[in-house]
């Protein structure tokens, strides 16, 4: 399975960021995984926004999750990321993942996309 | 949430050494949940570890992980020049999942 994010790279400031990652490879597996996001502002560490699963359960980082939208189309094996008002500080490389959920871990990446949040 | 401390920031070692990395949990990391990544600079972070010490496929046997409760430990054997990367330990046994702060090898 490969997973490949895709959207705009630069949004302005207050306004929403709207992320696509795309299943391809694979058949998208009913209640075998969690899909994720996480991101990576430039020279800090890894952040973990979220994940949803097929039936579209999510749960949210609380530090993120007044701001964070997550949905699936599974007619188009495809997950989506909504981040609201953001700010400079929600620059970062953004990554999507999935997760098998009898295993756990992160087993495969998306390559990520680099969104920059300007005024 | 679960806090994790990775140790040290950064090693420097030569090819061919081994290196432990710590990991520890500001609270029991139930189930051993915890897994180990590599990530290297330009790339997307590649799973080593699930489960503290169960390797992810097609993971060379370089790269063991052991540990439970709160002290978690990633060890690297006859060190390569392309293991150069940050390592993060991450746990997954209590929402939000967390990460560690990343631990940086350098090979000399």
């Amino acid at each position: 399975v490969q997973l490949q994010e895709s959207g705009p790279r630069l949004v302005k400031s207050s306004q929403t960021l709207s992320l696509t990652c795309t299943v391809s490879g694979d058949s998208f597996s009913v209640g075998d995984s969690y899909w994720s996001w996480i991101r990576q502002p430039r020279g800090k560490g890894l952040e973990w926004i979220g994940h949803i699963s097929y039936s579209g359960s999510s749960y949210y980082n609380p530090s993120l999750k007044s701001r964070v939208t997550m949905s699936v189309d599974t007619s188009k094996i495809q997950f989506f990321l909504q981040l609201s008002s953001v700010s400079a500080a929600d620059t970062a490389v953004y990554y999507c993942a999935r997760e098998v959920v009898a295993r756990g871990g992160m087993d495969v990446w998306g390559q990520g996309t680099t969104v920059t949040v300007s005024s | 949430e679960i806090v994790l401390t990775q140790s040290p920031g950064t090693l420097s070692l030569s090819s061919g050494g081994r290196v432990s990395l710590s990991c520890r949990a500001s609270q029991s990391v139930s189930g051993n949940y915890l897994a180990w990544y590599q990530h290297k600079p330009g790339q997307a972070p590649r799973l080593l570890i699930f489960g503290a010490s169960s390797r992810a496929t097609g993971i060379p046997d370089r790269f063991s992980g052991t540990g439970s409760g709160t002290d978690f430990t990633l060890t690297i054997s006859r060190l390569e020049p392309e293991d150069l990367a940050v390592y993060y330990c991450q746990q997954y046994s209590r929402s939000p999942y967390t990460f560690g702060q990343g631990t940086k090898l350098e090979i000399k």
